[in-house]
């Protein structure tokens, strides 16, 4: 089956710091969406973005589908961006079934 | 926007018990889906809950052990049977809206505690 691997698996920053994410996927796919898993257990949808770059607030992202990977920046980092962010694929052809990458966990500190 | 609930928010059982989890959609929806997350990994697919007929599971899960039910397109349970420590994750129902894309929303998930 498909292979999605994100990097780095954990990620400590100073407040004020900016990041980036990344999520590399092993076949071709319809659909990437990137969540925040906040430490309740919720998962907060950030990004529906098959292609291109799409930004919002401190976040942006962007998927290079025929190179398949996708990448998510994080600017002027915050305490309240603690959390683990996944990447989940919709496989071409493999219905409405999303894959979730392996995560990373980012803790940001005062 | 629409409001997806579970209930409950979490509980703790006991070994041999069964519990049913419930997602309510405030809205129709096409797709609705079972996610189980172990304690520090990623999210795992269980199954496709299908409106008036058997859910479909992916490989490593069967119907006897999670059995889904989805009477309508707004509201489906997911039951753990027989549970072990081992069942002991977070559950998760997501949904994909009718008229949308194929963008995907989760319920804030059910934290399951077996002893």
């Amino acid at each position: 089956g498909i292979q999605v691997e994100q990097s780095p698996p954990d990620l400590i920053l100073q407040e004020g710091a900016n990041s980036t994410l990344r999520c590399n996927f092993s076949d071709s796919v319809n659909n990437l969406q990137w969540f925040h898993q906040n430490p309740w257990g919720q998962l907060i949808n950030l990004f529906y973005i098959p292609s291109g770059t799409k930004q919002n607030g401190r976040l942006s992202a962007t998927t290079v589908a025929t190179e398949r990977y996708s990448l998510l920046y994080i600017s002027s980092s915050q305490t309240t961006d603690s959390g683990v962010y996944f990447c989940a694929v919709l496989l071409t052809g493999g219905g409405n079934k999303l894959t979730f990458g392996t995560g990373t966990q980012l803790k940001v500190e005062l | 926007s629409a409001v997806i609930s579970q209930k409950p928010s979490r509980d703790i059982c006991q070994r041999g018990t069964s519990l049913t989890i419930q997602c309510q959609v405030d809205s129709q929806v096409t797709m609705m889906f079972w996610y189980r997350q172990q304690p520090g990994q990623s999210l795992t697919l269980i199954a496709t809950a299908n409106q008036g007929s058997e859910a479909t599971y992916e490989s490593g899960f069967v119907i006897d052990k999670f059995p889904i039910s989805r009477p309508n397109l707004t509201f489906s349970t997911l039951t753990v049977s027989n549970m072990s420590p081992e069942d002991s994750s977070i559950y998760l129902c997501s949904v994909d809206f009718i008229g949308g894309i194929d963008e995907q929303f989760f319920g804030p998930g059910t934290r399951l505690t077996v002893l």
